[in-house]
């Protein structure tokens, strides 16, 4: 594998269930992003993890909890969502946030529809 | 209100015409990217500027950094149906704002 995948690609999922995106970079990045992308809306990013420690939360709603682990994996625990979280989200991974521009690369993002 | 304004929102035209895309703002940036999106994909990253009045070709591409770092423009020469797609601008401040995008369709 090469990149930043993310897993599963499309995913349907009603109002009480309790699910979790994945996203894994093969790059050897140290930063990792999760942004939303809605239709007709830029994107937004939702959470920033540098080194495994989460230095941004742009006021996301607590039915999502991203999580860490290592630097090369993140995830997004989805719970208790509304119809208005259906959405693209997108996975991105870039060098330390501090070095010169840091370029984001992006996964390929699940399709997330909220029934 | 939106930090980084795209025009046009939509464009088609037809295969082997030219076309500008503009990216604008009234802020400041310590650089910024270029993506194409395809349908169903992520962004890919085409280019990244950094200098003022900074130009960068790739292969029909050209990306130009406003003199004052708030505007770049992406210029395409020769469309190809393969440049269709999502373009989308992205400054850096103290994290990357994105544009809205432009969605582009080349005719054959």
């Amino acid at each position: 594998e090469t990149g930043v995948t993310q897993t599963p690609r499309h995913l349907v999922m009603g109002m009480t269930n309790k699910k979790s995106l994945k996203c894994e970079q093969h790059l050897g990045h140290n930063a990792m992003y999760w942004y939303k992308q809605s239709a007709k809306k830029p994107l937004e990013l939702m959470f920033v993890y540098s080194l495994e420690e989460r230095v941004e939360n742009n006021s996301v709603p607590s039915r999502f909890s991203p999580e860490c682990p290592n630097s090369s994996h993140l995830f997004l625990h989805l719970h208790t969502l509304q119809p208005e979280d259906s959405a693209l989200y997108l996975c991105a991974s870039s060098q330390d946030r501090a070095s010169g521009t840091y370029e984001q690369y992006f996964g390929p993002g699940t399709r997330l529809t909220v029934t | 209100t939106q930090l980084l304004e795209q025009s046009p929102q939509f464009l088609s035209i037809q295969e082997g015409e030219n076309l500008t895309v503009y990216c604008n703002s009234s802020s400041v940036f310590s650089s910024l990217q270029w993506y194409r999106q395809e349908p169903g994909e992520g962004p890919v990253l085409l280019v990244t500027v950094v200098t003022g009045g900074e130009v960068k070709k790739l292969k029909r591409l050209t990306f130009q950094f406003g003199d004052a770092r708030k505007d770049s423009s992406l210029h395409i020469t020769a469309a190809q149906t393969g440049d269709t797609g999502l373009y989308l601008c992205a400054g850096r401040r103290n994290q990357f704002y994105f544009g809205t995008g432009t969605s582009l369709t080349v005719i054959p």
